[in-house]
């Protein structure tokens, strides 16, 4: 059956530190990979998207890979602030149909 | 621009009552997408529109759901008659026709059915 999976437990960090949140898929074939950022009672806002071609995106202090070899995603946050402490979602394309597929999340805290 | 808004933000029903969630996606989105979140199963999308046309609705888990998109600017996500298996967080979304597929959430409704 097809799977998304991310890290249950919550990354606890200090500031500073880079956080390495991480997404592994099964039986799907992603054209783009998504990350979203969820606040608590909040909807989910987008981050980054990167493509089946593309082995890595930046934008600020975030980073994501992707390696359709191991089917899995690492989204990192270099120089981590507590206003980052937030759960961070994964989300697949699959194609055309504009559908996303979500992981269930990771929470980030960072503290101070 | 004012985002996507979704009303009510909070409902409490009790069972077997109709519960009625709306939503005005983001004027010049052409997509628009309901999903549902629980502890249990995570960010679930219940069905999409594309131009006003529904397109997936496999994600609805019964006929006790239905949804509507009369307009480009109007959704609404209907259950008839509610249980308290529905309580949930429920989000409308909305997309454009950039090519980066991202999806503007609205901030939800959370829905309690005693």
């Amino acid at each position: 059956s097809q799977k998304i999976e991310q890290n249950s437990e919550a990354l606890n960090i200090q500031e500073g530190k880079t956080a390495t949140l991480t997404c592994n898929y099964t039986n799907y074939s992603p054209a783009y990979l998504q990350w979203y950022r969820q606040d608590p009672g909040r909807g989910p806002v987008f981050l980054l998207l990167i493509r089946e071609n593309e082995k890595e995106k930046r934008k600020e202090r975030l980073k994501v890979t992707f390696d359709t070899t191991l089917k899995q995603s690492l989204f990192h946050i270099t120089a981590s602030q507590p206003a980052d402490s937030a759960t961070y979602l994964c989300a697949l394309v699959k194609d055309s149909s504009y559908k996303l597929i979500f992981g269930s999340g990771t929470r980030l805290l960072v503290r101070p | 621009d004012a985002g996507v808004i979704q009303s009510p933000r909070h409902e409490v029903t009790e069972m077997g009552q109709e519960v009625t969630l709306r939503c005005k996606p983001i004027s010049g989105h052409n997509s628009l997408f309901w999903y549902r979140q629980t502890m249990m199963r995570g960010l679930e999308l219940l069905i999409y529109f594309n131009n006003n046309v529904p397109i997936d609705d496999s994600g609805m888990p019964e006929d006790r759901f239905s949804a509507k998109m009369p307009n480009a600017s109007f959704s609404t996500l209907k259950i008839q008659p509610s249980e308290p298996r529905d309580s949930a967080v429920y989000f409308c979304a909305s997309r454009g026709t950039t090519s980066s597929y991202e999806q503007y959430f609205g901030p939800g409704t959370r829905l309690t059915v005693t």
